[in-house]
């Protein structure tokens, strides 16, 4: 059975810095695109980055480019969010996703639980 | 960034009844759409990608059409489990870029 597990939210300041990570169980996370969604508060979803299988493409919404970096490590089955120069409406729930290739488009078919990360002073 | 427009935002509803939700993109994305329902503290689950493709385990009770600006979700006859928040995510291209979201809830 495939589980996504993220880790690494907390309360941070806003300019700080925090790595997410998310460990893969149950598949082989090297033969998928693997992704980052968040959803603020009460809010909707938000799509943040997208890393390809070898890491050689990634893509990230205008709102955190420059400030967050996606990285993975496929030894490890791992992925992970570098969030830099955090501010307070980066506070959200940070949601891993297993990214579906079919045909050239593209679904999640699989979420972790989500982390937490507080931006406050 | 292409813009994702779902209607309405929220519908009440009773078990049993047809539910239709809309999602309107601000341009062409052939059928470059998914729709995700998320239940209240839980993660989203996919429920229909290819704008019209059930996704394994969905029932077949979900069903998605439109093709180019304009898609439907419908759920053919409520169940208490399906009471949730649903997405749609257009993929066609960078950023990709959920709906606002529809909240279906018990009348």
């Amino acid at each position: 059975e495939v589980e996504l597990v993220e880790s690494g939210g907390d309360l941070v300041q806003p300019g700080g810095s925090l790595r997410l990570s998310c460990a893969a169980s149950g598949l082989t996370s090297a033969t998928y695109w693997m992704s980052w969604v968040r959803q603020a508060p009460g809010k909707g979803l938000e799509w943040v980055a997208n890393i390809k299988q070898d890491g050689s493409d990634k893509s990230s919404a205008d709102s955190v480019k420059g400030r967050f970096t996606i990285s993975r490590d496929n030894a490890n089955n791992s992925l992970y969010l570098q969030m830099n120069s955090l501010r307070a409406e980066d506070t959200a729930i940070y949601y891993c996703a297993r990214v579906l290739a079919v045909a050239g488009r593209f679904y999640f078919d699989y979420w972790g639980q989500g982390t937490l990360v507080t931006v406050s002073s | 960034a292409i813009q994702m427009t779902q209607s309405p935002s929220s519908l009440s509803a009773s078990v049993g009844d047809r539910v239709t939700i809309t999602c309107r993109a601000s341009q062409g994305i052939r059928n470059d759409l998914g729709w995700y329902q998320q239940r209240p503290g839980k993660a989203p689950k996919l429920l229909i990608y290819a704008a019209s493709t059930l996704q394994i385990g969905v029932p077949s009770r979900f069903s998605g059409s439109g093709s180019g600006t304009d898609f439907t979700l419908t759920i053919t006859s409520l169940q208490p489990e399906d009471f949730a928040t649903y997405y749609c995510l257009q993929d066609y291209n960078y950023p990709w870029t959920f709906g606002q979201g529809t909240k279906v809830e018990i009348k």
